[in-house]
């Protein structure tokens, strides 16, 4: 079966530091990977989304950005956190494009707190 | 597009009462219909799902309503228990892309 693990869990972090919030998926192959945030009491934002290796779509422009070095791992950075980097981010996968029905599955998320 | 500055609307129900969550998609082309929930501090997860080519579907406790004409989806809940407590998220699947868009989410307060 497939899971997906995300770390970590929870970090707090001062202004200008830097970010690196990882995402692994296991038991599938060529998923498609997305980077959501959620600020608290709010919606789901698409940050980034990743149909392969190298190949990553920003949805909105930001002080963050992805990488996809390995098939199955999403990396979301940022070089100079801001305060408003707060929120919880949530990796999540989808089988590629060609199987139709597009079910994202979500980790457990990342609390991420900026002072 | 996706609702994420707003805050969530609540929904307050006694427990073993049905609850009725709904939900207007934005795009007529949209072909499949997800709702997720999402307890606190957690990722959101599956609960069930719809093809456009239907206009209900039955899981257990849980009914997915599906109205084309005016683009909405509801998530009817029956017997609702206080685990239920959580935001429920609708989300489309909008061909050709196949992103999943999401609904502005639904917070559920069960009270004992």
């Amino acid at each position: 079966s497939q899971t997906i693990h995300q770390w970590p869990a929870t970090l707090v972090q001062p202004v200008g530091s830097p970010l690196s919030l990882e995402c692994t998926v296991e038991g599938t192959s060529n998923p498609n990977l997305y980077w959501y945030r959620q600020a608290a009491g709010r919606g789901l934002q698409l940050l980034f989304y990743s149909i392969g290796i190298d190949q990553i779509s920003s949805e909105v422009p930001q002080n963050l950005s992805a990488s996809r070095p390995q098939d199955r791992q999403f990396i979301l950075s940022s070089k100079k956190l801001l305060l408003s980097d707060s929120g919880f981010y949530l990796c999540a996968w989808s089988l590629g494009r060609s199987s139709g029905a597009n079910v994202l599955t979500f980790g457990a998320g990342s609390r991420l707190t900026v002072l | 597009g996706e609702n994420v500055g707003l805050h969530l609307p609540t929904l307050s129900v006694q427990e073993g009462d049905n609850s009725i969550i709904n939900c207007a998609y934005s795009n007529s082309a949209s072909d499949y219909f997800i709702w997720y929930k999402q307890e606190s501090g957690k990722g959101p997860q599956f609960i069930i799902d719809i093809r456009s080519n239907m206009d209900k579907r039955q899981g257990q406790r849980v009914t997915v309503l599906l109205n084309k004409t005016v683009k909405h989806l509801s998530l009817q809940i029956a017997a609702t228990q206080p685990g239920d407590s959580a935001v429920y998220f609708c989300a489309e699947n909008s061909p050709p892309g196949g992103k999943l868009i999401f609904g502005q989410g639904t917070e559920l307060s069960v009270k004992p």
